[in-house]
């Protein structure tokens, strides 16, 4: 299984609600990481785990909060966004540093 | 602040017509550069990681070349295909776990 699997799709919030974002696989990777991605713009880094240690964050505000439960999930809880966090937001992992990134397909988030 | 550079933001070629983007990045602490290919609705997807001055890599009709002293790489694809049609994301890593990407070369290969 070569695949990183992010769910959901597809994600429509409010700027009051509570959403999670998923990320899992199943490649015996030990790095993981979050990227935000908006049109025509360079994915951006936003957190990186290793180990299930979080290793980087990107000063991202508060209101997205990283959580790797073992090594294989990585989750994004959610809260109060801003219309401007409205992005695609990419799950990638590697085996260890230094190597290439194998990327999810990502969840495109609306938040309105 | 590093910042990857990637030229241009977009091409339109006719199928059969050779092509070429070109990628620009710091060139101190310079420790990879990799090329990925991003189909619509899909995930991007590694095509090569290039380390030493002077690498040169191929995969089928797709090259790319690496000078780190200047601090620039090109992604040469020969004989467009329809199914070319993608974004090419360029990203340079100075080691460890950060890895900095262009904002892409969008490609449409017309039949």
């Amino acid at each position: 299984d070569t695949e990183v699997t992010q769910t959901p799709k597809h994600l429509v919030m409010g700027m009051t609600n509570k959403k999670s974002l998923k990320c899992e696989q199943h490649m015996g990777h030990r790095a993981m990481y979050w990227y935000k991605q908006k049109a025509k713009k360079p994915p951006e880094l936003m957190f990186v785990y290793s180990y299930e240690k979080l290793s980087i964050n990107e000063s991202v505000p508060s209101r997205f909060s990283p959580e790797c439960p073992n090594s294989s999930l990585l989750n994004l809880h959610l809260h109060a966004l801003q219309p401007e966090d409205s992005a695609l937001y990419l799950c990638a992992s590697t085996p260890a540093t230094n190597e290439k990134l194998f990327f999810g397909s990502g969840t495109q988030l609306s938040v309105l | 602040i590093l910042n990857v550079e990637q030229s241009p933001q977009s091409l339109h070629v006719q199928e059969g017509d050779s092509t070429n983007f070109t990628c620009s990045f710091p060139s101190s602490n310079f420790y990879a550069l990799h090329w990925y290919r991003w189909e619509t609705a899909k995930s991007p997807e590694a095509l090569f990681v290039m380390t030493l001055n002077g690498d040169e890599k191929k995969k089928g009709r797709i090259s790319a070349t690496l000078n780190t002293k200047e601090g620039y790489s090109y992604l040469y694809i020969k004989g467009s295909q329809p199914e070319d049609s993608a974004t090419y994301l360029c990203a340079f890593n100075t080691g460890g776990f950060k890895t900095i990407f262009g904002a892409g070369t969008r490609l449409f290969v017309k039949a």
